[in-house]
Protein backbone atom coordinates (compact mmCIF):
# COMPACT_ATOMS: atom_id res chain seq x y z
CA UNK A 1 0.00 0.00 0.00
CA UNK A 2 1.05 3.72 -0.62
CA UNK A 3 2.99 5.29 2.22
CA UNK A 4 4.06 8.77 3.28
CA UNK A 5 7.11 9.44 5.28
CA UNK A 6 7.82 12.16 7.28
CA UNK A 7 10.55 12.45 10.20
CA UNK A 8 9.37 11.48 13.43
CA UNK A 9 10.32 14.80 15.35
CA UNK A 10 11.79 18.22 14.37
CA UNK A 11 13.37 20.51 16.62
CA UNK A 12 14.15 24.21 16.72
CA UNK A 13 14.50 26.91 18.90
CA UNK A 14 12.14 30.27 18.56
CA UNK A 15 12.80 32.30 15.35
CA UNK A 16 14.62 29.67 13.71
CA UNK A 17 13.17 27.96 10.58
CA UNK A 18 11.58 24.71 11.06
CA UNK A 19 11.61 22.22 7.59
CA UNK A 20 8.91 19.25 7.39
CA UNK A 21 9.44 16.52 4.95
CA UNK A 22 7.13 14.49 3.07
CA UNK A 23 8.13 11.79 0.67
CA UNK A 24 6.08 9.80 -1.64
CA UNK A 25 6.08 8.55 -5.00
CA UNK A 26 2.50 9.95 -6.24
CA UNK A 27 3.45 13.35 -4.64
CA UNK A 28 4.58 14.75 -8.52
CA UNK A 29 0.90 13.88 -9.54
CA UNK A 30 -1.30 14.33 -6.19
CA UNK A 31 -1.39 17.43 -4.23
CA UNK A 32 -0.27 17.15 -1.06
CA UNK A 33 -1.76 18.53 2.26
CA UNK A 34 -0.66 19.30 6.02
CA UNK A 35 -2.15 19.64 9.36
CA UNK A 36 -1.25 20.88 12.39
CA UNK A 37 -2.71 19.15 15.52
CA UNK A 38 -1.95 19.99 19.18
CA UNK A 39 -2.93 18.08 22.31
CA UNK A 40 -6.61 16.74 22.66
CA UNK A 41 -7.65 18.94 19.54
CA UNK A 42 -8.83 18.00 16.39
CA UNK A 43 -5.66 18.70 13.53
CA UNK A 44 -6.69 21.82 11.09
CA UNK A 45 -5.32 22.40 7.73
CA UNK A 46 -2.30 24.86 7.17
CA UNK A 47 -1.38 24.04 3.43
CA UNK A 48 -3.05 23.12 0.88
CA UNK A 49 -2.32 22.05 -2.82
CA UNK A 50 1.25 21.79 -1.79
CA UNK A 51 1.86 25.34 -1.41
CA UNK A 52 -1.29 27.04 -0.74
CA UNK A 53 -1.97 28.89 2.44
CA UNK A 54 -6.03 29.29 3.99
CA UNK A 55 -6.87 32.14 5.38
CA UNK A 56 -6.01 32.96 8.66
CA UNK A 57 -3.10 31.00 8.75
CA UNK A 58 0.44 32.82 9.66
CA UNK A 59 2.37 33.75 6.10
CA UNK A 60 5.21 32.18 8.08
CA UNK A 61 3.73 28.49 7.50
CA UNK A 62 5.20 28.03 3.20
CA UNK A 63 4.95 24.21 1.32
CA UNK A 64 6.91 23.57 -1.67
CA UNK A 65 7.42 20.04 -3.81
CA UNK A 66 10.76 19.03 -5.33
CA UNK A 67 9.82 15.75 -7.26
CA UNK A 68 8.32 13.56 -4.85
CA UNK A 69 9.08 15.55 -1.77
CA UNK A 70 6.86 17.75 -0.37
CA UNK A 71 8.20 20.50 2.48
CA UNK A 72 6.57 22.05 5.24
CA UNK A 73 8.55 24.91 6.45
CA UNK A 74 7.95 27.46 9.29
CA UNK A 75 9.68 30.60 9.12
CA UNK A 76 10.67 32.62 12.53
CA UNK A 77 9.01 29.46 14.48
CA UNK A 78 6.88 30.66 17.57
CA UNK A 79 6.33 28.86 20.63
CA UNK A 80 2.51 28.30 19.35
CA UNK A 81 3.93 26.11 16.25
CA UNK A 82 4.66 22.83 18.60
CA UNK A 83 2.63 20.19 17.69
CA UNK A 84 2.36 17.59 15.45
CA UNK A 85 2.01 17.79 11.56
CA UNK A 86 0.82 15.74 9.05
CA UNK A 87 1.02 15.34 5.45
CA UNK A 88 -2.12 14.01 3.24
CA UNK A 89 -2.39 12.85 0.22
CA UNK A 90 -3.81 10.25 -1.94
CA UNK A 91 -2.43 7.33 -4.10
CA UNK A 92 -1.55 7.83 -7.25
CA UNK A 93 -5.28 6.99 -8.52
CA UNK A 94 -6.60 9.44 -6.18
CA UNK A 95 -8.96 7.07 -4.72
CA UNK A 96 -7.18 6.16 -1.52
CA UNK A 97 -6.76 8.80 0.85
CA UNK A 98 -2.72 8.34 3.15
CA UNK A 99 -1.47 10.51 6.16
CA UNK A 100 2.32 10.45 6.74
CA UNK A 101 2.96 9.09 9.76
CA UNK A 102 3.50 12.73 11.79
CA UNK A 103 6.34 14.76 12.71
CA UNK A 104 6.57 16.16 16.35
CA UNK A 105 7.56 19.98 16.00
CA UNK A 106 9.52 20.67 19.22
CA UNK A 107 10.12 24.61 20.06
CA UNK A 108 13.08 24.86 22.29
CA UNK B 1 -21.32 28.19 10.20
CA UNK B 2 -20.36 24.73 9.25
CA UNK B 3 -20.40 22.22 12.45
CA UNK B 4 -19.76 18.66 12.23
CA UNK B 5 -20.67 17.06 15.99
CA UNK B 6 -19.66 13.78 17.06
CA UNK B 7 -21.41 11.14 19.39
CA UNK B 8 -20.18 11.06 22.82
CA UNK B 9 -17.61 9.04 24.19
CA UNK B 10 -18.28 5.31 24.26
CA UNK B 11 -16.76 2.77 26.79
CA UNK B 12 -17.57 -1.30 25.21
CA UNK B 13 -16.77 -4.93 25.99
CA UNK B 14 -14.36 -7.08 23.07
CA UNK B 15 -17.34 -8.34 20.85
CA UNK B 16 -19.87 -5.88 21.63
CA UNK B 17 -20.90 -3.76 18.52
CA UNK B 18 -20.85 0.10 18.15
CA UNK B 19 -22.51 2.69 16.39
CA UNK B 20 -20.96 6.36 16.18
CA UNK B 21 -22.39 9.55 14.72
CA UNK B 22 -21.72 12.41 12.70
CA UNK B 23 -24.22 15.48 12.79
CA UNK B 24 -23.46 17.75 10.19
CA UNK B 25 -24.65 21.35 9.98
CA UNK B 26 -24.58 24.87 7.99
CA UNK B 27 -24.27 23.47 4.34
CA UNK B 28 -26.02 21.18 2.32
CA UNK B 29 -25.15 17.64 3.36
CA UNK B 30 -25.32 15.61 0.15
CA UNK B 31 -22.84 17.65 -1.98
CA UNK B 32 -19.49 17.02 0.47
CA UNK B 33 -17.62 13.37 1.03
CA UNK B 34 -17.41 12.89 4.44
CA UNK B 35 -14.38 10.94 5.65
CA UNK B 36 -13.49 8.98 8.95
CA UNK B 37 -10.30 9.50 10.73
CA UNK B 38 -8.79 7.31 13.68
CA UNK B 39 -5.94 7.99 15.85
CA UNK B 40 -4.71 5.42 18.29
CA UNK B 41 -3.82 6.72 21.39
CA UNK B 42 -0.20 8.31 21.10
CA UNK B 43 -0.32 7.47 17.22
CA UNK B 44 -0.63 8.95 13.96
CA UNK B 45 -3.93 9.56 11.68
CA UNK B 46 -5.06 6.92 9.81
CA UNK B 47 -7.82 7.32 6.84
CA UNK B 48 -10.29 4.72 7.24
CA UNK B 49 -12.89 5.32 4.74
CA UNK B 50 -14.92 7.75 2.89
CA UNK B 51 -19.22 8.20 1.71
CA UNK B 52 -20.72 10.44 -0.77
CA UNK B 53 -24.26 10.80 1.23
CA UNK B 54 -25.56 12.47 -2.19
CA UNK B 55 -25.07 9.22 -4.05
CA UNK B 56 -23.82 6.78 -0.92
CA UNK B 57 -20.87 5.98 -2.97
CA UNK B 58 -18.43 4.59 -0.09
CA UNK B 59 -14.59 3.90 -0.77
CA UNK B 60 -13.03 2.11 2.11
CA UNK B 61 -9.38 1.75 2.71
CA UNK B 62 -8.05 -1.65 2.42
CA UNK B 63 -6.81 -1.63 5.94
CA UNK B 64 -10.27 -1.23 7.73
CA UNK B 65 -12.24 -3.18 4.41
CA UNK B 66 -14.90 -5.37 6.05
CA UNK B 67 -13.49 -4.61 9.88
CA UNK B 68 -16.77 -1.01 9.73
CA UNK B 69 -19.48 0.08 8.19
CA UNK B 70 -19.68 3.65 6.71
CA UNK B 71 -23.32 4.84 6.22
CA UNK B 72 -25.51 8.03 6.14
CA UNK B 73 -28.86 9.24 6.81
CA UNK B 74 -29.62 11.93 4.21
CA UNK B 75 -32.83 12.85 6.32
CA UNK B 76 -31.33 13.92 9.28
CA UNK B 77 -27.89 14.75 7.99
CA UNK B 78 -25.67 12.18 9.63
CA UNK B 79 -22.92 9.87 8.66
CA UNK B 80 -22.48 6.62 10.53
CA UNK B 81 -19.47 4.18 11.43
CA UNK B 82 -20.19 1.10 12.73
CA UNK B 83 -18.45 -1.92 14.39
CA UNK B 84 -20.40 -5.60 14.28
CA UNK B 85 -17.54 -6.77 16.88
CA UNK B 86 -15.29 -4.56 18.77
CA UNK B 87 -11.80 -5.84 19.80
CA UNK B 88 -8.93 -3.85 22.24
CA UNK B 89 -7.61 -2.99 19.15
CA UNK B 90 -10.26 -0.76 18.14
CA UNK B 91 -9.55 1.60 21.14
CA UNK B 92 -9.18 5.11 19.53
CA UNK B 93 -10.09 8.71 19.28
CA UNK B 94 -12.43 8.72 15.87
CA UNK B 95 -12.71 11.98 13.95
CA UNK B 96 -15.27 12.82 10.66
CA UNK B 97 -14.08 15.16 8.26
CA UNK B 98 -15.62 17.03 5.40
CA UNK B 99 -13.86 16.95 2.31
CA UNK B 100 -13.02 20.66 0.31
CA UNK B 101 -14.94 20.56 -2.82
CA UNK B 102 -12.36 22.81 -4.58
CA UNK B 103 -9.26 24.23 -4.86
CA UNK B 104 -8.10 20.76 -3.48
CA UNK B 105 -9.47 17.74 -1.76
CA UNK B 106 -8.28 18.24 1.03
CA UNK B 107 -10.38 18.42 4.93
CA UNK B 108 -11.68 21.65 6.12
CA UNK B 109 -13.68 20.92 8.91
CA UNK B 110 -13.15 18.11 11.50
CA UNK B 111 -15.49 16.57 14.59
CA UNK B 112 -14.71 17.73 17.37
CA UNK B 113 -13.72 13.68 17.58
CA UNK B 114 -15.22 10.21 19.39
CA UNK B 115 -13.17 8.26 22.02
CA UNK B 116 -13.95 4.39 22.01
CA UNK B 117 -12.22 2.66 24.42
CA UNK B 118 -12.91 -1.16 24.11
CA UNK B 119 -11.73 -2.78 27.51
CA UNK B 120 -13.25 -5.93 29.34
Amino acid sequence: SYELTQPPSVSVSPGQTARITCSGNALPKQYAYWYQQKPGQAPFVVIYNDSERPSGIPERFSGSISGTTVTLTISGVQAEDEGDYYCHSTDSTGTYWVFGGGTKLTVL
Amino acid sequence: EVQLVQSGSEVKKPGESLKISCKISGYSFTNYWIAWVRQMPGKGLEWMGIIYPGESDIIYSPSFQGQVTISADNSISTAYLRWRSLKASDTAMYYCARRHESSGYYVDYWGQGTLVTVSS
